[in-house]
């Protein structure tokens, strides 16, 4: 069974521009949640989408956005980026249906670079 | 509030030695209780996790962690590390039973000397 896969691995961009991240969960997965890592916060929780529906949101400013497909896939959005944005964005799915007790299974990240 | 301690930064172990790496939480209830564990460049990996019943559970690549809850605590134990082992750890709670959102500690980096 294929695991987590985020597309794309690293990213570049400068101030002010606006970047999308990509999670394909695991097949049969529909829960996606995406967590922000970065030296100074640590992991922080973004936001939870099941079934094209986000469930949970963290802490984070407008500027940070979601949405789900129905075939699962998840995307993340940030607009007019700031430095602090700097960062690796992790997304982890799980099957969605057995609350806090389902495992998450973490994808290897999109290491986000904001110049 | 609600946190998640992990009061080790940083811990240097020698090959063959145990491990143990201290999580404390503040939580009203018990929560879901996970240790995950990263290697460089790499997502997250679940090595146990805890929700009720035994307190001592076991999890993958020999990795054990003890609840107490008048401790409020959920200490990751290994009785004899290996090299691999060397990566950072997290200890994360769910604070309920139908939430998916995990608060992770600030993690504890393992290194491993030969």
């Amino acid at each position: 069974k294929a695991g987590v896969t985020q597309t794309p691995r690293y990213l570049i961009k400068t101030r002010g521009q606006q970047v999308t991240l990509s999670c394909s969960p695991i097949s049969g997965h529909r829960s996606v949640s995406w967590y922000q890592q970065t030296p100074g916060q640590g992991l922080q929780f973004l936001f939870e989408y099941f079934s094209e529906t986000q469930r949970n949101k963290g802490n984070f400013p407008g500027r940070f956005s979601g949405r789900q497909f129905s075939n699962s896939r998840s995307e993340m959005n940030v607009s007019t980026l700031e430095l602090g944005d700097s960062a690796l964005y992790l997304c982890a799915s799980s099957s969605g249906t057995s609350g806090a007790t389902d495992t998450q299974y973490f994808g290897p990240g999109t290491r986000l670079t904001v110049l | 509030a609600q946190s998640v301690t992990q009061p080790d930064i940083h811990i240097t172990v020698s090959e063959g030695a145990s491990l143990e790496l201290r999580c404390n939480y503040s939580y009203g209830a018990t929560p879901y209780l996970f240790w995950y564990v990263q290697s460089p460049g790499q997502g997250l990996q679940l090595l146990l996790k805890y929700f009720s019943g035994d307190t001592l559970v076991q999890g993958i690549k020999g990795f054990e962690a003890e609840f107490k809850r008048s401790q409020s605590s959920f200490n990751l134990r290994k009785p004899s590390v290996h090299w691999s082992d060397a990566a950072e750890y997290f200890c994360a709670v769910a604070p309920g039973t139908n939430d998916y959102k995990l608060s992770f500690g600030a993690g504890t980096t393992v290194t491993v000397r030969a």
